[in-house]
């Protein structure tokens, strides 16, 4: 079955340092997605990335910067020099192909608390 | 850029009564979607809905609620006696489809049920 873990419930950090927010998933389907969304306080769903299973290139934009790796299923995100405007809950999310309804499974999300 | 959007924004009922969230897709999307956030709590999947019927459902997704698109561009979804553990935020998502089928949320309607 498929899941989502974001192990990391809550971190904080000072301004300007970097953080990694860690993404494991579960999936039986060899096409799949995977997404990033950040969710400030006024409870929007902002989408980040999205990445599929056949490309394992890392991707880079502006300080953001994922990490996808097949092999230990893991599709990390990186704040490089973090900000206030940074303070959000970031969710991952997997669909699957082969599901039919490429419904979105979320993590259970991390908390990001950037200090100035 | 054509965008999702959500109404009401904020909805607060009583326990029992019916309310109706309301969504508009955006225009050329085929599939559909509601989703879930109890406060604090993940992005939980309801229901897709795809040619004018259920395609998957959640075991969240009960007798109480229903989802319809009742004139070709709203689509709704009624809960018909609410509980206050239906108090969350609820999102809309619309897709193309295509492989990727990438989805596209709306603001989402907080419900209060008190």
């Amino acid at each position: 079955a498929q899941k989502v873990t974001q192990a990391q419930t809550e971190i904080s950090v000072v301004e300007k340092e970097d953080v990694t927010l860690d993404c494991v998933y579960e999936t039986r389907d060899t096409t799949y997605y995977l997404f990033w969304y950040k969710q400030p306080p006024s409870g929007e769903l902002v989408f980040l990335i999205r990445r599929n299973s056949f490309d394992e290139q890392n991707e880079i934009s502006g300080r953001y910067s994922w990490n996808f790796q097949k092999s230990t299923s893991s599709f990390n995100f990186t704040i490089t020099a973090s900000q206030v405007v940074d303070s959000a809950v970031y969710f991952c999310a997997l669909s699957e192909v082969a599901s039919g309804t490429y419904k979105y499974i979320f993590g259970t999300g991390t908390r990001l608390k950037v200090l100035a | 850029e054509p965008e999702v959007t959500q109404t009401p924004s904020h909805q607060v009922t009583q326990m029992g009564q019916e309310v109706i969230l309301r969504c508009v897709p955006i225009s050329n999307h085929l599939y559909f979607y509601w989703y879930r956030q109890i406060l604090g709590q993940k992005v939980e999947f309801l229901v897709s809905f795809y040619n004018n019927e259920i395609s998957e459902k959640s075991e969240i997704f009960d007798d109480q609620f229903s989802v319809e698109r009742p004139d070709g561009s709203n689509f709704t979804l009624k809960i018909r006696s609410t509980k206050l553990e239906d108090s969350a935020m609820y999102f809309c998502a619309s897709s193309a489809g295509g492989l990727s089928n990438e989805q596209f949320f709306g603001p989402g309607t907080r419900l209060t049920v008190l």
